[in-house]
């Protein structure tokens, strides 16, 4: 079957860096995704890994490791507003996107 | 314009009532979708329409009907709801999918439904 896993819920400083990951077993796979959502919000998107390695983006990098099924997304320099759920989606080989149950990140003061 | 607009914000309605929620874009996007959102879960997808024509139904009651007018517009009609398909219903779009491109989702801010 498909499944994506990460952590229900993380805690982290505001200031400091955090990492949330992901791991996914897809039929197929054509990319891994991460979004934002704010409470009562639609999501919105953040990062898009197709290949192996890092890519960054101000503030927010997402990385991929196909051969282990495996993303992270790093939050640095967090802030207040980075509060919400993050979603990590992987799209098969359909092209349907595969949703994890999301990670709440609560930032603290 | 990258924007998704989806109306109402709000839906109240019994379960006897017909309604419908309404989602348009104007991006040029050929791919649009319809997802159900429950609280603290992640979207599950409904509907997909590609290039105006159903493309995926994933098992979704026939109390759910879609209609896809044209390329900018999709719409959800309601029909006999029951309580526990209160949820956040979200519309996305996207340039449909290929090895060329991302297949990024854009998200209408959704339209919260209760059914009383």
């Amino acid at each position: 079957g498909q499944n994506i896993d990460q952590p229900t819920e993380m805690t982290a400083t505001e200031g400091a860096i955090v990492q949330i990951n992901c791991t996914y077993q897809t039929s197929g796979f054509n990319g891994l995704f991460w979004y934002q959502q704010h409470a009562g919000e639609a999501p919105t998107f953040l990062s898009y890994n197709v290949l192996d390695g890092l890519e960054e983006k101000g503030r927010f990098s997402s990385f991929l490791s196909r051969s282990k099924g495996y993303s992270y997304l790093l939050l640095k320099e967090l802030q207040m507003k980075d509060s919400a759920s993050y979603l990590c989606a992987a799209m098969d080989s359909n092209y349907q996107l595969i949703w994890g149950a999301g990670t709440k990140l609560i930032i603290k003061p | 314009d990258t924007e998704v607009t989806q109306t109402p914000k709000h839906l109240v309605m019994g379960m006897t009532n017909k309604k419908s929620l309404k989602c348009e874009q104007h991006m040029g996007h050929r791919a649009m979708y319809w997802y159900k959102q429950k609280a603290k879960k992640p979207p599950e997808l409904m509907f997909v329409y590609s290039y105006e024509k159903l493309s995926i139904n994933e098992s979704v009651p026939s109390r759910f009907s879609p209609e896809c007018p044209n390329s900018s517009l999709l719409n959800l009609h309601l029909h006999a709801l029951q309580p526990e398909d209160s949820a956040l219903y979200l519309c996305a779009s996207s340039h449909l999918t290929d090895r060329l491109n991302t297949g990024e989702l854009f998200f209408g801010e959704g339209s919260r439904l209760t059914v009383l």
